[in-house]
């Protein structure tokens, strides 16, 4: 059974940092593009960053680009979100999904873990 | 404002037909860019419900079906039941971005 289970949100100060981290498991990790997708409380979901297999492709959206960096580490099977110079916009659900093997869809999803940017 | 642009909420009655659509452009959906959805219910994470414009994945009901015609996309539920009620998303590929995925901005599905 394939299971993505994030950690490391939390309460942080404008201006901080925070790290997430995503533990795959049931699949082949190191097979797989990894994407964080986000979701602000009440509002629709934002694609925020996504990571080839390889690590050899990286993508981010433009309101994190600078600020925020993805990685992974396939002998971990885990993904990873570095967020820097948070900001009270960046407060959402992270969610770390999975992009399928042939197409550009995200077939499988954490549960999320919620980022609050407050002073 | 959403790359890909749905209605906010739609609603039908239990058996019903609902169809929820997704405008986007030629940089997206009429690029020849596949569109895929989600549902996503109250206080869970999103699941994704078809892939590849009309294909679902294993487990999820007949009833929902996609399409896909020039520059939009459809998602269709068919004998809707109480547990429809959700949110559902989107989403697809544009080439015009530097962060090519993009998601519409959801609609809430009301099951009266």
């Amino acid at each position: 059974e394939v299971q993505l289970v994030e950690s490391g949100g939390g309460l942080v100060k404008p201006g901080g940092s925070l790290r997430l981290s995503c533990a795959a498991s049931g699949f082949t990790f190191s097979s797989y593009s990894m994407n964080w997708v986000r979701q602000a409380p009440g509002k629709g979901l934002e694609w925020v960053s996504s990571i080839s297999s390889s690590s050899s492709y990286i993508y981010y959206a433009d309101s994190v680009k600078g600020r925020f960096t993805i990685s992974r580490d396939n002998a971990k099977n885990s993904l990873y979100l570095q967020m820097n110079s948070l900001r009270a916009e960046d407060t959402a659900v992270y969610y770390c999904a999975r992009g399928a093997l042939d197409s550009s869809a995200l077939d499988y999803w954490g549960q999320g873990t919620l980022v609050t940017v407050s002073s | 404002q959403s790359v890909l642009t749905q209605p906010p909420s739609v609603s039908g009655a239990p058996g019903q037909r609902v169809t929820i659509s997704c405008t986007g452009s030629s940089s997206n959906i009429g690029a020849g860019y596949d569109v895929h959805w989600y549902q996503q219910l109250p206080g869970t994470a999103p699941k994704l419900l078809i892939y590849g414009n009309s294909n679902r994945p294993s487990g999820v009901p007949d009833r929902f079906s996609g399409s896909k015609s020039g520059t939009s996309a459809s998602l269709a539920i068919t004998g809707l039941q109480a547990e429809d009620e959700a949110d559902y998303y989107c989403q697809s590929y544009d080439s015009s971005l530097s962060g090519p995925w993009v998601f519409g901005g959801g609609t809430k599905l009301t099951v009266l």
